[in-house]
């Protein structure tokens, strides 16, 4: 198994470009994460995803949008960048249910910065 | 929402020296507190868990406590040795398996084990 993967591992964006950024899971795990990780600080949720066609903000959604079309897939788009989204930003995945650990894997992030 | 607050920020110990980072939690209906350990420019990795219902967990060299009624917990390293440098983040769980799981984190501490 792969895991989770994210493409690209780095990105340069301009100020009002757009960009989406990939990450795919062959776990099957049906919850999905999209988080941001600022330089010194910790990871801060961004979208989640409890399954195909159901997504639902975290705690910083503004300026981001997700779509999950199927299980293995969970897509980040960036619209109209702003130097305020530069950061490292990871995709995660957990098994559902009352009976797992639930714990979350980590893709190897996006390294996005906006100039 | 979850509030978690992470102490100390940094945190440096000679080898073989004990290493222990606090983290207190706000919501009284969490039930589970992952730890992850952060090595430089490395992806998060879950490195120990516990839930609500246990107070003490060990895994050879790492520790975890948990006091409910404090609401906080702890991660305890023994025989620190170099490569456990790197950053640990603690995070609290709100919602149980079967909804939606997420998690908020801590800030993180920077330990550096030194020779």
């Amino acid at each position: 198994n792969a895991g989770v993967t994210q493409t690209p591992k780095f990105r340069i964006l301009k100020i009002g470009q757009s960009m989406t950024l990939q990450c795919t899971q062959d776990m099957n795990h049906n919850y999905m994460y999209w988080y941001r990780q600022d330089p010194g600080m910790g990871l801060k949720l961004i979208y989640y995803s409890v399954g195909a066609g159901i997504t639902d903000k975290g705690e910083v959604p503004n300026g981001y949008n997700v779509s999950r079309s199927t299980t293995e897939d969970f897509p980040l788009r960036l619209e109209l960048a702003a130097p305020s989204q530069t950061s490292v930003y990871f995709c995660a995945s957990s098994a559902a249910g009352l009976a797992v650990d639930n714990e979350q894997f980590f893709g190897p992030g996006t390294r996005l910065t906006v100039l | 929402g979850e509030n978690v607050e992470q102490h100390p920020s940094t945190l440096s110990v000679q080898e073989g020296d004990s290493a222990v980072i606090k983290c207190t939690y706000s919501d009284s209906a969490s039930n589970y507190f992952p730890w992850y350990k952060q090595e430089l420019g490395k992806r998060p990795q879950l490195i120990i868990d516990i839930r609500s219902n246990v107070g003490e967990k060990k895994d050879q060299r790492i520790a975890v406590t948990l006091n409910k009624t404090a609401k906080h917990f702890s991660l305890h390293i023994t025989e620190t040795q170099p490569e456990d440098s790197a950053v640990y983040f603690c995070a609290a769980r709100d919602g149980w398996g079967g909804t939606a799981s997420k998690l908020t984190f801590g800030t993180g501490t920077r330990l550096q084990v030194t020779l």
